[in-house]
């Protein structure tokens, strides 16, 4: 198994909106709507964000917005605020294993 | 409010194993439907998924280490435990403990699978 296959690095002005795309095969995210995603700032411990695709844990944005097409989740962050500048993983179920991607760091510009 | 908090060495010497214990304060670790999971991060890299377990005792394993790995319960102390054995260099991360909801429905498949409650994280440093 491998891991999830995020883009290193993306950025955004304040207010602008981000997409960050996490890639899987027919095994795990095409196969389960099972996507999570974290933000991680510095030191400490990751926090959910997205939970089955597209659902908010209480207390998380609605700025931030999950999807799927096939084998892809993506992660939506709009209207960008410099508290967003983070490391983003993304996860996924694999029947009886999980998968995390390599994450994504954002930079508020 | 669900609380996890791991505990355990901060050094380990190559070829031994690691052994951490997460402590979960708030809730009955046996209540409901969830897995207990270990996570572990090395400086600089991602997340990397250990393994789970649920209060019966079934597991799973990251198959890349399911050979070293081993996740035990104590649902009378409210904690489940981590075994990493012949451990090298490589091994050094921060190590956290998460629950894991999850559930399964006949008729509308699998749920939850994500991680809502996280320890702190605590470093394991392998050297000698």
């Amino acid at each position: 198994q491998s891991a999830l296959t995020q883009p290193a690095s993306v950025s955004g002005s304040p207010g602008q909106s981000i997409t960050i795309s996490c890639t899987g095969t027919s095994s795990d995210v095409g196969s389960y709507n099972l996507v999570s995603w974290y933000q991680q700032h510095p030191g400490k411990a990751p926090k959910l964000m997205i939970y089955e695709g597209s659902k908010r844990p209480s207390g998380v944005s609605n700025r931030f917005s999950g999807s799927k097409s096939g084998n892809t989740a993506s992660l939506t962050i709009s209207g960008l605020q410099a508290e967003d500048e983070a490391d983003y993983y993304c996860c996924s179920y694999a029947g009886s294993s999980t998968l995390f991607g390599g994450g994504t760091k954002l930079t508020v510009l | 409010q669900v609380q996890l908090q791991e505990s355990g060495p901060g050094l380990v010497k190559p070829s031994q194993t690691l052994s951490l214990t997460c402590t979960v304060s708030g809730g009955s670790i046996s209540s409901g439907s969830y897995y207990w999971s270990w996570i572990r991060q090395p400086a600089g890299k991602g997340l990397e998924w250990i393994g789970r377990i649920y209060t019966s005792g079934s597991t799973n394993y990251n198959p890349s280490l399911k050979s070293r790995v081993t996740i035990s319960v104590d649902t009378s102390k409210n904690q489940f435990s981590l075994k990493l054995s012949s451990v090298t260099a490589a091994d050094t991360a921060v190590y956290y403990c998460a629950r894991e909801p999850y559930n399964y429905d006949i008729l509308t498949g699998y749920s939850g699978y994500y991680f809502d409650y996280w320890g702190q994280g605590t470093l394991v440093t392998v050297s000698s």
